[in-house]
Parts: structure tokens; C-alpha cells; sequence
């Protein structure tokens, strides 16, 4: 199995909203990711999970909040966005998270802020 | 200045034709990825490349690591070929830095 799954596939979400996007693998890797992707431009990095400790966080506002209960899942919890947050929220996984590892990437969560 | 910078932008070609997409990276890399993205949002990892040429059905992918230069080569272009290509480096231990992709189309 070497998918990544993502649910939900849209969500659309009020400012004052809590909302959470899933991610889930079960090819055993260790180092999970969400992107952040706006329309016509590359996907940019917002956390790094690895062993299931947040290694990397890109000066994300404190409105996201990610969380890794497993190895197996990410979770991203939402909270009083704004309508600029929307855009495609892709969740991806490697084997490690030494960067050496191809990255498999989940099919994104469309999310709409009104 | 971007530190990844892709060529060309866009891209339409006919069907059958030779595809070269190229990527230039200005940092200190230990490996380049080629991914896929069709419309819809799914991306799809094509290459991992820390040096010399993979080659995978139609798509070749090669890298020089003197010259911090990487190109992708499609052979016999296909409709399905449609997508954007996107070239990043693994940046450091974790970070990936995405080019701004080239949105390739191929007509019948």
C-alpha cells in the first residue's frame, strides 16, 4: 500500500469556524508533512512531523495547529481562519524525514474560508 | 532569485514530440525531486536523483550536480503527458524548496 489518504476532499469553512483536515499512511514511514499549495503556485512546506515529533515549523500561524497521535496519522486542526487560508492542503510522507526519501503525497483537502 | 528556478514556464507541444523541462538550483542539495501534479491537485513523484540519469517508461531524468542543473525528458509525448512539472530540492535534513513549475500540454 503506498498510499497517502486525505480526508476531508473540500471543506468549506466559516471564520469563526474549528475545523480539522486528516492525513493517514500505512506504508510504516516516520516523517510526515502538510503543505499549504495556492492556486498556480508550488506547494510551500508548513510543518515536518518526524518519529512523531514536530521537527520543522515554517513560522505557521498559531490558527493552524498540527498534531501527530501516531505514526500513522496527521492530524491539522483549524481555527479562526481567514478567506487568504484558502487553498489545496497537501499531506505527505517519506520514510525518514532525513530528505534522502522519496515523498508520497496524499490527493489534498480543497479548503474555502468565508 | 528564486533558489529554484524551472524552464520554461509553460510549455505545448504536439503529440509525439520530445519534452525537455529544466531545473536550476542555486543551494547546497543532497537530492532532487521531478514530481507531477494533474489538474485536481494529486502529486505524483517521478524521480529522486542525487546524481547521473534514472529512467522510467518515457521519462528520463538526469542531473549535474557541478553545474546545479537537472532536466526531465518525456519521449514519445502523449495527451496524458498533460500536467505540471515540478522540480524541488531536499534543502538541508527535511525541507523540500519547489521550483514554480512548468505547466506542460500536449495536443493530439
Amino acid at each position: 500500500d503506498t498510499e497517502v489518504t486525505q480526508t476531508p476532499k473540500h471543506l468549506v469553512m466559516g471564520m469563526t469556524n474549528k475545523k480539522s483536515l486528516k492525513c493517514e499512511q500505512h506504508m510504516g514511514h516516520r516523517a510526515m508533512y502538510w503543505y499549504k499549495q495556492k492556486a498556480k503556485k508550488p506547494p510551500e512546506l508548513m510543518f515536518v512531523y518526524s518519529y512523531e515529533k514536530l521537527s520543522i515549523n515554517e513560522s505557521v500561524p498559531s490558527r493552524f495547529s498540527p498534531e501527530c497521535p501516531n505514526s500513522s496519522l496527521l492530524n491539522l486542526h483549524l481555527h479562526a481562519l481567514q478567506p487568504e487560508d484558502s487553498a489545496l492542503y497537501l499531506c505527505a510522507s517519506s520514510q525518514t524525514g532525513t530528505g534522502g526519501y522519496e515523498q508520497y503525497f496524499g490527493p489534498g483537502t480543497r479548503l474555502t474560508v468565508t | 532569485k528564486n533558489e529554484v528556478e524551472q524552464s520554461p514556464q509553460n510549455l505545448t507541444a504536439q503529440e509525439g514530440e520530445f519534452i525537455t523541462i529544466n531545473c536550476s538550483y542555486s543551494v547546497g542539495i543532497s537530492a532532487l525531486h521531478w514530481l507531477q501534479q494533474h489538474p485536481g491537485g494529486g502529486i505524483v513523484s517521478l524521480f529522486m536523483l542525487s546524481s547521473g540519469k534514472k529512467k522510467h517508461g518515457r521519462l528520463i531524468a538526469t542531473i549535474n550536480i557541478q553545474e546545479k542543473h537537472s532536466s526531465l525528458h518525456i519521449t514519445a509525448s502523449h495527451p496524458r503527458d498533460s500536467a505540471v512539472y515540478i522540480c524541488a530540492v531536499v534543502k538541508g535534513a527535511q525541507k523540500l524548496v519547489f521550483g514554480q513549475g512548468t505547466r506542460l500540454t500536449i495536443n493530439p
